[in-house]
């Protein structure tokens, strides 16, 4: 059973270019992430949705834009897409408990962009 | 100055050695403190979790955190081949859903 799952697992693709990666979880969370992991393995969060709700929102360019049609899913589109841009953008989920809040990730979107 | 600070390793270590992984932080505000475990083309998934300081074990895994220090560890007990893999330190204050992620340490169990 998958959990917490992306399309595309990989993408390639031009500058200039938009694309949208989806993500869906089936964990019954209120609470869905992006994340972008670069090439030195830092990962970052830029968004945040609860409920369909966006409560995170780092400095993110424009160009990134998250969607959340009900809370079980969460996708994100990317306008004129940069060289920069290349990294995994990682989906997650977490229930909204007291005591914990686990994070779990899907298996990542491979961004390349030439 | 980064939030979190984490060395990359990579780290090489023989089958059975005791692994210690460790990451510093500077905000005094975080009280919630993870150790993801992350393989190769592989998304994160949570390993420890601790709130505040003190020692959390969980099998050969043990979590330590010293917000005094504002220092966390991991340590593996009779390390695997199968530990090998990048660990991710985490942490959050107590009130936002914002968690940071340290860089990651790369770690290779030599059988």
């Amino acid at each position: 059973d998958t959990a917490v799952s992306q399309t595309p697992k990989y993408l390639v693709t031009q500058m200039g270019n938009d694309k949208s990666i989806k993500c869906e979880q089936n964990l019954g969370h209120d609470t869905m992430y992006w994340y972008k992991q670069d090439s030195k393995k830092f990962l970052k969060i830029m968004f945040s949705y609860n409920n369909k709700e966006l409560i995170i929102n780092e400095t993110v360019p424009n160009r990134f834009s998250p969607k959340s049609p009900d809370k079980a899913h969460l996708n994100l589109h990317i306008n004129s897409l940069e060289l920069g841009d290349s990294a995994v953008y990682f989906c997650a989920s977490s229930p909204q408990t007291l005591y914990t809040d686990t994070q779990y990730f899907g298996p990542g979107t491979r961004l390349t962009v030439l | 100055q980064k939030e979190v600070e984490q060395d990359p390793g990579p780290l090489s270590v023989p089958e059975g050695a005791i692994v210690s992984l460790n990451c510093t932080y500077s905000n005094s505000a975080f009280q919630y403190f993870m150790w993801y475990r992350q393989y190769s083309r592989k998304g994160p998934e949570l390993l420890m979790y601790t709130y505040s300081s003190g020692n959390k074990e969980d099998g050969r895994f043990t979590a330590q955190v010293d917000k005094s220090s504002k220092y966390i560890s991991l340590f593996i007990r009779d390390s695997q081949p199968s530990d090998s893999a990048t660990y991710l330190c985490a942490m959050r204050d107590g009130g936002y859903q914002k968690v940071t992620f340290g860089t990651g340490t790369k770690l290779q169990v030599i059988p």
